[in-house]
């Protein structure tokens, strides 16, 4: 069993929709980051979280340490937001380079 | 500043050649790392350095080494290539104690 767990695999929204893409993790963990990859192949880190909720333009960030859960809502989607989104965890005391990754969201969002 | 740079963006090698793989960056980070994508599967961490002269094997280190004898450069050697290690490599570099990593644009390397 994945210890990072992504869901949907896929997905395709219309321009507009409200777009929610989960994360389940099974380990403990200090830290929690959303990735986004871009078709293009480029990889930029879009939130930290540890605990509560971020948000960052559009995009929101929340996680839930006591259910290991994690989401990521993308408000009014637009075309540009299609990418791939990664989930990846950090255990306590590990060191910086120990994250471990989920396999990723494909979002196609169609004007 | 640059980044975090990654040279070849493309490699194809025969099955046995070696090369190596460069990653430098320009924002004095002490932390540096590489991992690889491959379809299906997350991203693996490989080699990972906290510092110059410091250097730690990641998941999957068998195949390749790394040095650090600068804060600026983290090279990644593959000592003989195998058709597995057909991937998509990342290096990727954080302040100390910070979690937030930033990443290179990556190579993509076949091994035919």
């Amino acid at each position: 069993k994945n210890e990072v767990e992504q869901s949907p695999q896929n997905l395709t929204a219309q321009e507009g929709e409200f777009i929610t893409i989960n994360c389940s993790y099974s380990v403990g963990i200090s830290a929690l980051h959303w990735l986004q990859q871009h078709p293009g192949g480029g990889i930029v880190s879009l939130f930290m979280l540890s605990s509560g909720k971020k948000k960052h333009g559009r995009l929101i960030a929340t996680i839930n340490i006591q259910e290991k859960h994690s989401s990521l809502h993308i408000t009014a989607s637009h075309p540009r937001d299609s990418a791939v989104y990664i989930c990846a965890v950090r255990s306590p005391g590990g060191s910086q380079g120990n994250l471990i990754f989920g396999k990723g969201t494909k979002l196609s969002v169609k004007p | 500043n640059a980044g975090v740079t990654q040279t070849p963006k493309f490699q194809v090698l025969k099955t046995g050649q070696s090369m190596t793989l460069q990653c430098a960056q320009d924002m004095n980070h002490e932390y540096m790392s590489w991992y690889r994508q491959d379809p299906g599967m997350g991203l693996r961490l490989i080699h990972y350095s906290v510092g110059a002269g410091i250097t730690d094997q990641g998941e999957v280190p068998n195949g390749y080494n790394v040095s650090r004898s600068t804060t600026e450069d983290f090279p990644l050697r593959l000592l003989s290539a195998a058709p597995s290690q057909t991937s998509v490599y990342f290096c990727a570099s954080s302040y100390p104690g910070s979690y937030e990593q930033y990443f290179g644009p990556g190579t993509r390397l076949t091994v035919t």
